[in-house]
């Protein structure tokens, strides 16, 4: 099946800074999104960019599909943005969710 | 528009109970899947329910089973619970069975087996 692994696993930043999220996925796939987890527990969806670059507000999302990766931006970071982000790609002959591992970010005051 | 929603909330249950989470998809949205979150395995796919068929399943043992009503509201059970089960279960609803537009997700529902 398909693999997702997510870089870095762990990152820390002072408010203000810029970050960039990455996810690296092992076939072509037909669906991709990010999430933010949020304190408790839910799945925020941020994009559904399977392919393309779209923007939204501080976030960003550039998806190159021949070259099977993602990449979130997130600038001027805020306490607010702490949290895990997944990567989530689906494709191939079935209808799942596939997730990488997650990136725990944590933004200092 | 009201988004996934997911009852209840909070569950505490015994070794050897079963238990029913529900979820409510999105109006118009006739695609529901399952989710298992857990520290140890991370996000895994449970089940996935399209106009009142499962279509796809995880690798899970047969006492989790699923189903999915004529209005999309789907529901899971998991029968003689273990501790391993304790987790937070995720439901997320799409448009259709092909993900255009990708999945919303609910609150979850945190279920410690004790």
């Amino acid at each position: 099946g398909i693999q997702v692994e997510q870089s870095p696993p762990d990152l820390i930043l002072q408010e203000g800074a810029n970050s960039t999220l990455r996810c690296n996925f092992s076939d072509s796939v037909n669906n991709l999104q990010w999430f933010h987890q949020n304190p408790w527990g839910q799945l925020i969806n941020l994009f559904y960019i399977p392919s393309g670059t779209k923007q939204n507000g501080r976030l960003s999302a550039t998806t190159v599909a021949t070259e099977r990766y993602s990449l979130l931006y997130i600038s001027s970071s805020q306490t607010t943005d702490s949290g895990v982000y997944f990567c989530a790609v689906g494709g191939g002959a079935t209808n799942k969710l596939i997730f990488g591992t997650g990136t725990l970010l944590a933004v200092q005051p | 528009k009201a988004g996934v929603t997911q009852t209840p909330r909070y569950l505490i249950k015994t070794r050897g109970q079963q238990v029913t989470l529900s979820c409510s998809p999105i109006s118009g949205h006739r695609s529901v899947s399952w989710y298992q979150q857990t520290p140890g395995q991370g996000l895994q796919f449970l089940f996935e329910y399209f106009s009142e068929t499962q279509r796809n399943k995880g690798n899970f043992p047969g006492r989790f089973s699923g189903r999915q009503f004529s209005n999309s509201r789907s529901e899971m059970n998991v029968s003689t619970l273990e501790l391993g089960d304790s987790a937070l279960y995720l439901c997320a609803s799409s448009l259709a069975y092909e993900q255009v537009g990708g999945y919303t997700f609910g609150s979850g529902t945190r279920l410690t087996v004790v």
